[in-house]
């Protein structure tokens, strides 16, 4: 099947740092990316929806200033986590669609610690 | 709106017992049904779908049937193995357009030898 990478798979930071996270498409082109968080325990939930080349989609309550998104090209989108803090901490996912009625591919997720 | 709602967890069965996962869902239109199975310290991988009324999507000896007239895509497994210890996520998606999926809170599955 499609793989879709994920990068750094586990990451550390202070509060107030920016991090950011790295989502590929390696065998296939997604038009479309979608950015879940999981709390643990918990489902995912969906953050923030990504098209190649136009502006992020965010769901209610995920504030787009802190939450960054970029769909550069059609194999890889960025989540940039602005001035982390503790709460931010959570296991981010992405997936990746080669377009309608296609499959999404699930990224391995990147645990982030806000210390 | 959409939602898929599933068992509470977790779930805990001796090898080769019979697995049941209860799904339902509400959804406007037609949508497509998976199951995803997330593995300790893993991503979610797809297990299975159905994308209309009546199929049987099915892998690893898990199956799950779209019915329809109860709106539920429940799995299940014959028999199962403690290599299969881990939280099965129901999810669907809008059939129309490029979607985002919608997930169930998750069940974990626990096998014992």
């Amino acid at each position: 099947g499609a793989v879709v990478s994920q990068h750094p798979s586990r990451v550390i930071c202070k509060s107030g740092t920016s991090v950011k996270i790295e989502c590929r498409s390696l065998d296939f082109q997604a038009t479309t990316m979608f950015w879940y968080r999981q709390f643990p325990k918990q489902s995912l939930m969906l953050m923030a929806t990504s098209n190649e080349g136009s502006k992020a989609t965010y769901e209610q309550g995920v504030e787009k200033d802190k939450f960054l998104i970029n769909h550069a090209s059609l194999t890889l989108s960025t989540l940039t986590v602005t001035s982390a803090h503790p709460e931010d901490s959570s296991f981010y996912i992405c997936s990746a669609s080669g377009g309608e009625q296609e499959t999404q591919y699930f990224g391995p997720g990147t645990r982030l610690l806000v210390l | 709106g959409n939602s898929v709602t599933q068992m509470e967890g977790p779930v805990t069965l001796s090898e080769e017992a019979f697995l049941t996962i209860n799904c339902t869902y509400t959804a406007t239109g037609y949508p497509s049904l998976f199951w995803y199975v997330q593995y300790p310290g893993e991503g979610l991988q797809l297990l299975l779908k159905a994308t209309k009324a009546d199929d049987k999507g099915s892998n690893k000896g898990f199956e799950a049937t779209y019915r329809k007239e109860t709106t539920s895509f429940h799995l299940e497994k014959g028999s199962v193995q403690v290599s299969d210890s881990a939280v099965y996520f129901c999810a669907l998606r809008r059939s129309s357009g490029n979607t985002p999926l919608v997930f169930g809170k998750g069940t974990r599955l626990s096998v014992i030898a």
